[in-house]
């Protein structure tokens, strides 16, 4: 079983549409959580840190169940800009040694919104 | 100026070749990454370094070598190129936190 798992798609929305997606993850020890917006051909970028009590930024919100060891991200009102792939992230928490352990990423959930 | 910088950002060679893939940043970060991208496994951890003295190996770190020169500076090496290690590789780096890491552009690597 993959450590962060999430729904390929691809996601193909109107403009304007709300589309939500979903991650899972299997370490329970997790404890910081992110999602990162990769464009074609470029470099992931932070789009937005996950928060337990959940988190908004603009026409995106963030939600963690940590009880279901699962996230979502909903974009509302969606723009052509925002086609794009979203990679779940997660942080394993600390190793025996004390030291933090490395982010996992999900494999990506691409979204393509359509004029 | 980009933060993280790779170089090259395409290089295409021959199997059996070796090749070296460089990373500079700016940031003052002291972590460093090495990442391999292939079309539906996400990002897999090759290499890691915490500081110039300190480099531990990812998942998968087979067929690869590192070498941090400098705060600022950590390369790749495929010593022996093989055409499975034809991916998209990006270097990043993050504060003592580890937990937002800022990539480089990426580099293209194809092994023929």
């Amino acid at each position: 079983r993959k450590e962060v798992e999430q729904d390929p798609g691809p996601f193909n929305v109107p403009e304007g549409a709300t589309v939500a997606f979903n991650c899972t993850y299997s370490n329970s020890a997790s404890q910081s959580f992110f999602w990162y917006r990769q464009d074609c051909r470029k470099e992931p970028k932070l789009l937005m840190s996950v928060y337990s009590s959940g988190n908004e930024d603009g026409r995106f919100t963030a939600q963690l169940n940590r009880a279901s060891q699962y996230i979502s991200l909903l974009i509302r009102d969606s723009k052509l800009s925002d086609s794009a792939t979203y990679l779940c992230v997660v942080n394993g928490g600390r190793g025996s040694s004390g030291s933090a352990r490395q982010l996992t990423f999900g494999s990506g959930t691409q979204l393509t919104v359509l004029p | 100026d980009a933060d993280v910088t790779q170089t090259p950002r395409n290089r295409i060679t021959k199997t059996g070749k070796r090749i070296m893939l460089e990373c500079s940043q700016t940031k003052g970060h002291d972590r460093m990454y090495w990442y391999r991208q292939d079309p539906g496994l996400g990002l897999q951890l090759i290499y890691y370094s915490f500081d110039v003295k300190d480099i531990n190996k990812g998942e998968i770190s087979d067929g690869y070598s590192v070498s941090r020169q400098a705060q600022a500076k950590f390369s790749l090496s495929l010593e022996s190129a093989i055409p499975n290690q034809t991916a998209l590789y990006f270097c990043a780096t993050s504060d003592q936190s580890g937990s937002q890491q800022f990539f480089g552009p990426g580099t293209r690597l194809t092994v023929l």
